[in-house]
């Protein structure tokens, strides 16, 4: 059981808009704690793909943006790519259990 | 370029000890607190431990608490996992990646553990 509730899965059609919930509590997301997200491509090391809740590293397309509200956040992805097929993970830092925590994680399929 | 490679994964029985490293290039090592994060068989990505940039602060999950010890030698650009009484349940892909505000924005490419008799 994550700390950090996602949907298991996801889908959508090549070009159209996806998005991903990450669901806290009052002691990470709730917190003063921001939200980030990784992607993981099959069979490869997890890479950063939002961080501070809402910021892209130069290298990722602004077809992806993340959003913070209360004990929650979320990922959109605009203009669906094959090559978005992934998991995705949410993940915060706890004060409860100080320590760092993630979502159970999301996979996109591109249909 | 920067770059995180893991090492020292392997086939353990259960009970025994492992210690992974992790060697930093292309970025000032000394400056960064570093994370082991991992991810069991077909399940997904799970905090282990946190080290600060000197080593004055370290975090561990409960889950390895008390069993597992990190460490760095900054001089080596080098983080060390030292893993004792493993478990099955410990079996996983081990990553190191840099600690930035909370977030991990460097990730290696992760070295396997595999706890069985």
């Amino acid at each position: 059981q994550s700390v950090l509730t996602q949907p298991p899965s996801v889908s959508g059609a090549p070009g159209q808009r996806v998005t991903i919930s990450c669901t806290g509590s009052s002691s990470n997301i709730g917190a003063r704690y921001d939200v980030h997200w990784y992607q993981q491509l099959p069979g490869t090391a997890p890479k950063l793909l939002i961080y501070g809740n809402s910021n892209r590293p130069s290298r990722v397309p602004d077809r992806f943006s993340g959003s913070k509200s209360g004990t929650s956040a979320s990922l959109a992805i605009s203009g669906l790519q094959a090559e978005d097929e992934a998991d995705y993970y949410c993940q915060s830092y706890d004060s409860s259990l100080s320590g760092w925590v993630f979502g159970g994680g999301t996979r996109l399929t591109v249909l | 370029e920067v770059q995180l490679v893991e090492s020292g994964g392997g086939l353990v029985q259960p009970g025994g000890s492992l210690r992974l490293s992790c060697a930093a290039s292309g970025f000032i090592f000394s400056t960064y607190s570093m994370n082991w994060v991992r991810q069991a068989p077909g399940k997904g990505l799970e905090w282990v431990s946190y080290i600060t940039s000197t080593s004055g602060s370290l975090y561990y999950a409960d889950s390895v608490k008390g069993r597992f010890t990190i460490s760095r030698d900054n001089a080596k650009n080098s983080l060390y996992l030292q893993m004792n009484s493993l478990r099955a349940e410990d079996t996983a892909v081990y990553y190191c990646a840099t600690v930035y505000s909370y977030y991990m924005d460097v990730w290696g490419k992760g070295t396997t553990v595999t706890v069985s008799s």
